[in-house]
């Protein structure tokens, strides 16, 4: 079955620490994204790649940094310099950037600070 | 102001009940309107799809648009508990591509047999 997988579904971080998290998918999509959810807040977008070895910055990229150096993968490391990073972290692809195109998400990384 | 405003809820109904579940837009260039239902601790599905003023209808499910009032509505009708679930709404402009897609708070609702 083609789909997105995210991994791990729960990561506790240290304070100071880096973390990476993994999407990869198997739909042969172009374009895969980012996206941090917070109670009360919708989505927000952390990074988008539209292509491989190309990536973009969204409206929260701050303490966070992305790689994409195949198309079926997109992993997320949440450095130290990100000053809140507890929150659940969902990746999506689209076949583009076209408006009339599906998103598929991920099934999300919850990610917490000990 | 947020681009696209939405009732985080939580909104119970009985089983059977007629739900109604509303956004408000503030950019005149949003010509895309999406639905997307997420449950708990899992990633968000695409629901319904429209673009520019109308409705749309797949089985119990009506998306609407009001693009004068800047408005959005999802209808639910004969509700179950298996809809229980976050409610999304998300906008984009005609120009943009998916980066550009704005969401909701989300409503989480709750339908109790």
């Amino acid at each position: 079955d083609g789909g997105i997988t995210q991994s791990p579904k729960y990561l506790f971080r240290k304070e100071g620490q880096n973390v990476t998290l993994s999407c990869e998918q198997n739909l042969n999509h172009d374009a895969m994204y980012w996206y941090r959810q917070d109670p009360g807040q919708g989505l927000r977008l952390i990074y988008y790649s539209q292509i491989v070895n190309d990536f973009q910055k969204g409206d929260i990229a701050e303490g966070y940094s992305v790689s994409r150096e195949k198309k079926e993968s997109f992993p997320l490391t949440v450095t130290s310099a990100q000053k809140n990073p507890t929150a659940f972290y969902l990746c999506a692809s689209t076949q583009g950037g076209a408006a009339n195109t599906e998103a598929f998400f991920g099934q999300g990384t919850r990610l917490t600070v000990v | 102001q947020k681009e696209v405003e939405q009732d985080p809820g939580p909104l119970s109904v009985p089983e059977g009940a007629i739900v109604s579940l509303n956004c408000t837009y503030s950019n005149s260039a949003f010509q895309y309107f999406m639905w997307y239902r997420q449950y708990s601790r899992k990633g968000p599905e695409l629901l319904m799809y429209t673009y520019s003023s109308g409705n749309k209808e797949d089985g119990r499910f009506t998306a609407q648009v009001d693009k004068s009032s800047k408005y959005i509505s999802l209808f639910i009708r004969d509700s179950q508990p298996s809809d229980s679930a976050t409610y999304l709404c998300a906008s984009l402009p005609i120009s943009g591509g998916y980066n550009k897609l704005i969401f909701g708070a989300g409503t989480r609702l709750a339908v109790h047999p």
